[in-house]
């Protein structure tokens, strides 16, 4: 029983690459979500899905785009990567707004 | 502005005593409250919840307590364990965000750490 799937779990960019954080869910959830953590700042929510094929933005979506073309995966991606994309990165998908199961994390340094 | 608000980023408490844990809250439209506890190079784990219609929630070692005139829950674990050491982030669902959102607004978290 998988749950949430990140990948990569570790990653160094430079300044201006681009990458895709892949978020694998075999629950069959509706809702999905891509939150960053950072210190002293907890857990801010940078875009959410509910359902196949469509996206909102969340609290800090700047730098960043998602893709739900699938159910079970939600893409976010980094076209142009920046030193403050420094983050955690937390996927997590729900049944409703009271049942989120959180992936492991993706640790991403931008230098 | 925050609207979720756990003040103390860290409490150190003596193993068997009773672990306290705070939050506050501005926004009278949230209605679902819940407790995640997260552990370094881990995702958060849900640990218990908490809807506006009640005041108590108890699960064994864990119950949260809502004060919905203060806008304030509380968390207590009693006995305190070390395996409790943890990030604990408050979370709060409703009005403008959950319902057909289903989002999450979190606090800062508050670390605790038990001793043995």
């Amino acid at each position: 029983n998988a749950g949430v799937t990140q990948t990569p779990k570790f990653r160094v960019l430079k300044t201006g690459q681009s990458m895709t954080l892949l978020c694998a869910q075999d629950m069959n959830h509706e809702y999905m979500y891509w939150y960053r953590q950072d210190p002293g700042m907890g857990l801010r929510l940078i875009h959410y899905s509910v359902g196949e094929g469509t996206t909102a933005k969340g609290e800090v979506p700047d730098g960043y785009n998602v893709s739900r073309l699938k159910k079970q995966n939600f893409l976010l991606g980094l076209e142009s990567a920046a030193p403050s994309q420094t983050s955690v990165y937390f996927c997590a998908s729900s049944y409703s707004a009271y049942g989120y199961t959180f992936g492991s994390g993706t640790r991403l340094t931008v230098v | 502005d925050q609207q979720v608000k756990q003040n103390s980023p860290s409490l150190s408490v003596q193993e068997g005593r009773i672990s306290i844990l705070n939050c506050d809250y501005t926004n009278s439209m949230f209605d679902y409250f819940l407790w995640y506890k997260k552990y370094p190079a881990e995702g958060p784990t849900f640990l218990i919840s908490i809807s506006s219609i009640k005041d108590k929630n108890e699960d064994g070692r864990f119950t949260v307590f809502l004060n919905k005139s203060a806008k304030h829950l509380s968390l207590h674990i009693v006995p305190s364990q070390p395996g409790d050491s943890a990030v604990y982030f408050c979370a709060a669902s409703g009005g403008d965000y959950g319902g057909s959102q289903g989002n999450l607004i979190f606090g800062k978290g508050t670390k605790l750490s038990v001793k043995p």
